[in-house]
């Protein structure tokens, strides 16, 4: 069983500062991580995966993701905020081995403020 | 290239009235979904195919069949159309060949039920 937890379902910051969007999951298998953006009336696109290795992945748009185990974390940042980030941010989790069938969380709407 | 394609962007419909949604790929993946996204909900699986001639149950499947006859195609219908079902429904497509392949997005229907 698997489930994603996306603290906040919105979060606001001003143009130029970090932005920080939380993402817990739990997983009784090794996770593959990704976090996706939507824009208004559109689909998902990737933003990030994590596979493998390096903790740290790095994605479009100069967002990263750090990968936690020990804290069951996946939280997206951005050092400093554009006003075209502002949209929706899911974080999703799929089990290793074979399953294709991931889990998404609830989202989190990105308000950036000029 | 068009990647996931969904046919309608909009419709409004009738208590009662039944329905059918196209997706269509062109990129030979072999996973398809359907999904539907209400707020604060985030996206929920309605089911999904493994391949040409298969479906699955998702974690919503009540109110909807769908079929995969062709590969390129996933159909999502509704045979007797309800409010509840006023939705924004998503399709999506994944090649599970390789290690954690995200999944492909369609725009979107936006769906109304009177």
């Amino acid at each position: 069983a698997q489930s994603v937890t996306q603290l906040g379902s919105h979060v606001s910051v001003s143009e130029g500062a970090l932005v920080l969007l939380r993402c817990n999951y739990s997983s009784s298998v090794p996770p593959y991580l990704f976090w996706y953006v939507q824009y208004p009336n559109q689909g998902l696109q990737l933003l990030l995966k994590y596979t493998t290795g390096a903790t740290l992945v790095k994605g479009i748009n100069g967002f990263e993701a750090e990968f936690k185990k020990s804290e069951t974390s996946f939280h997206l940042t951005k050092p400093s905020a554009h006003m075209s980030d502002a949209a929706e941010y899911f974080c999703a989790v799929s089990p290793s081995g074979g399953s294709y069938i991931p889990t998404f969380g609830r989202g989190t709407s990105l308000i950036v403020h000029p | 290239n068009a990647g996931v394609t969904q046919t309608p962007k909009f419709r409004v419909l009738k208590t009662g009235q039944s329905m059918t949604l196209l997706c269509a790929q062109d990129m030979n993946h072999e996973y398809m979904y359907w999904y539907r996204q209400d707020p604060g909900m985030g996206l929920r699986l309605i089911h999904y195919s493994v391949g040409e001639g298969t479906t699955a149950k998702g974690e919503v499947p009540d109110g909807y069949n769908v079929s995969r006859l062709k590969k390129q195609n996933f159909l999502l219908g509704l045979e007797s159309a309800a409010p509840s079902q006023t939705s924004v429904y998503f399709c999506a497509t994944l090649n599970p060949a390789g290690t954690n392949q995200p999944q492909h997005f369609g725009d979107g229907t936006r769906l109304s039920i009177l």
